[in-house]
This record gives structure tokens, sequence and C-alpha cells, in this order.
């Protein structure tokens, strides 16, 4: 059974540091999915990673997808407190859609 | 162009009871997807629907049930309300032929007491 590991659970970072979440899964997948969420709302699509070695950036976050290690990282540069939100990692094996969120990383950005 | 919608946003239902929730898919899109996010469970995949037709069950009982109209329209039943159904129900969407994201909607909470 497909499993999805997130570390940290919780973050805690000052403005303008550097940090990485890290999302393991434990079987072979061709597509692995960032969203974010705020607390009460829905889940919102952030990066889509579909082959080895893929990276996407989009302002302060970048995403990376490791397939034969299992690995996709969220990397955050100089965070600012807007990026307080819970991130989750998903992986969709086979192309069945039947996404498996991680566990998600709630990250609190102190002013 | 609107994104997912479901109704209603807050639903308060006792034990025993029925829970129906909707949504309404993306313009165009034909995959509805349905979640349930329970404090502490995380978020976990109930259902998918294509074309009118259930194309994977998560690992739900049976009183978890849904359906997809002509429309791509969803319905999301929850029969025989237990306690721990209550949840935050998300419903997504995703384009045919380009099934690399699905867009989620706001959700329903569903209170059960």
């Amino acid at each position: 059974e497909l499993k999805v590991e997130q570390n940290p659970l919780f973050l805690s970072m000052q403005e303008g540091k550097n940090y990485t979440i890290y999302c393991n899964y434990s079987t072979t997948s061709d597509r692995l999915y960032w969203y974010r969420q705020d607390p009460g709302k829905s889940l919102e699509s952030l990066f889509v990673l579909l082959s080895n070695g893929a990276v996407k950036q989009e302002g302060r976050l970048m995403a990376s997808l490791d397939t034969k290690a299992r690995l996709s990282t969220l990397h955050i540069t100089a965070a600012v407190h807007d990026l307080s939100a819970t991130y989750f990692c998903a992986v969709d094996t086979s192309g069945t859609y039947k996404y498996i969120f991680g566990t998600g990383t709630r990250l609190k950005v102190l002013a | 162009e609107a994104g997912v919608t479901q109704s209603p946003t807050h639903l308060i239902k006792t034990r025993g009871q029925q829970a129906t929730l909707r949504c309404s898919p993306i313009s165009g899109h034909t995959s509805v997807y349905w979640y349930q996010q329970a404090l502490g469970l995380g978020l976990q995949f109930l259902l998918w629907y294509d074309e009118g037709e259930e194309r994977n069950r998560g690992n739900f009982p049976p009183r978890f049930s849904g359906r997809q109209f002509p429309n791509y329209s969803s319905e999301l039943n929850v029969n025989a309300l237990e306690l721990e159904d209550s949840a935050l129900y998300l419903c997504a969407s995703s384009h045919q032929g380009r099934r690399n994201t699905i867009y989620f909607g706001e959700g329903s909470w569903l209170t059960v007491v």
C-alpha cells in the first residue's frame, strides 16, 4: 500500500530564512503534487511534478522530484508571513487518480 | 471561470441520519473526486467519478456512496451517520485528457452530533 510521509509536521521559522519540506513515498510513482491549504479553506494547487529531476519554481517556493529516491522537496527561500499555511504533497500511482496525501506540514512564518 | 462549487457549506446532522453533499465541477471537467479531511486523519480519498461511472473507491464503508449526473455534477451520500463522519468533505475536478492536476472546491463541513 502506498504511503506518503512528510516531515517536518510542524515548522516555525523566522521571516527571511530558508527551509525545506520533505515528502517521501513508498512505491513507484510518476506524478507528485504539492498543495497549499489555508485554515478553513480548500486546497490550492502549487506544483505538478511529472518526471525524475523535475524542478518547478513559483516565487519563493521551489519543488523538485527524485523518483529514484522516491523523494520530493519543497524549498522555501526567504520566507515571508504570507507563506504561513499547511503544505501537502500527494502521490498518484499508475494514473489511478487516487491521490494519496501526505500528513501535511504546518508552516508558521514569524515576523 | 467558476471553480469547483460545493454545497452546502456547513451541515449539521444527528447520528443515524443521512447527509447529501453536492458538487459542481469546473466547466468542461468530466472527472469528479471526493475526499474526506477529518481531524487527525488527514486527507483521504473517497471516490472518483468519470463520465458518470464510479472509477475508483477508497477504503470507506458502503454507507458512503455517490453518483455523477449527466451534467458531470456529483452527489456524495453518507448514510447512517456516525460521529466520526464529522469532517470537511472536499470535491475536486479535472479535465479529461489533461489529468495532471485536480482542482479542489471550498469543501462542505459536516458535523454529526
